[in-house]
């Protein structure tokens, strides 16, 4: 595997499931973000971690919850997700915070 | 007034035309401008990064920032169905281990046609 990837590239899950998004970068970067593209609107910044640490939360609601074990991987665990949640979800990473970043292809969720 | 505007579209062109994609901006603190390119299904890659004003060539590319006017412009010489994409302008006030983040614009869907 090269780049950002994303599992699962597809989800469809009921407003009372509970299920989690995962990122991997294979490029050795020490910053990853987790951003969310809704069509018609540019793309949201919703955390940022470097060396594993969470350095923004974009004031993103309690439902999403991020975690990142160490700099090659970074978790979207999401609950009680509601309709308008549905979206694009994109990881990327960077060498360092705010450098150039390299997105995944993303996971396309359905909130039913 | 938006950080960042950039019109939707969608744009259609026939193959061989030029294409002219814009943004503009409204906090002068900006120094870095970016293009990305989005396939459908497909995350954003890189296209263009450039710093402060003037231009940039990269083949059949061309990006141009006129601070001046805070707008910035993304050219495509000779387009190809290939070029058929979303384009998404993106711009901070620092790079690289600062606290600055990166502001989109909506993006531009552009279609090439054969």
């Amino acid at each position: 595997e090269t780049g950002v990837t994303q599992t699962p590239r597809h989800l469809v899950m009921g407003m009372t499931n509970k299920k989690s998004l995962k990122c991997e970068q294979h490029l050795g970067h020490n910053a990853m973000y987790w951003y969310k593209q809704s069509a018609k609107k540019p793309l949201e910044l919703m955390f940022v971690y470097n060396f594993k640490e969470q350095t923004e939360n974009n004031s993103v609601p309690s439902r999403f919850s991020p975690e990142c074990p160490n700099s090659s991987h970074l978790f979207l665990h999401l609950h009680t997700l509601q309709p308008e949640d549905s979206a694009l979800y994109l990881c990327a990473s960077s060498q360092e915070r705010w450098g150039t970043q390299y997105f995944g292809p993303g996971t396309r969720l359905l909130v039913l | 007034q938006k950080e960042v505007e950039q019109d939707p579209g969608p744009l259609s062109v026939p193959e061989g035309a030029i294409v002219s994609l814009n943004c503009t901006y409204s906090n002068s603190a900006f120094q870095y401008f970016m293009w990305y390119r989005q396939y459908s299904r497909k995350g954003p890659e890189l296209l263009m990064y450039t710093y402060s004003s003037g231009n940039k060539e990269d083949g059949r590319f061309t990006a141009q920032v006129d601070k001046s006017s805070k707008y910035i412009s993304l050219f495509i010489r000779d387009s190809q169905p290939s070029d058929s994409a979303t384009y998404l302008c993106a711009m901070s006030e620092g790079s690289g281990g600062s606290n600055y983040k990166l502001t989109f614009g909506k993006g531009t869907l552009l279609t090439v046609n054969p």
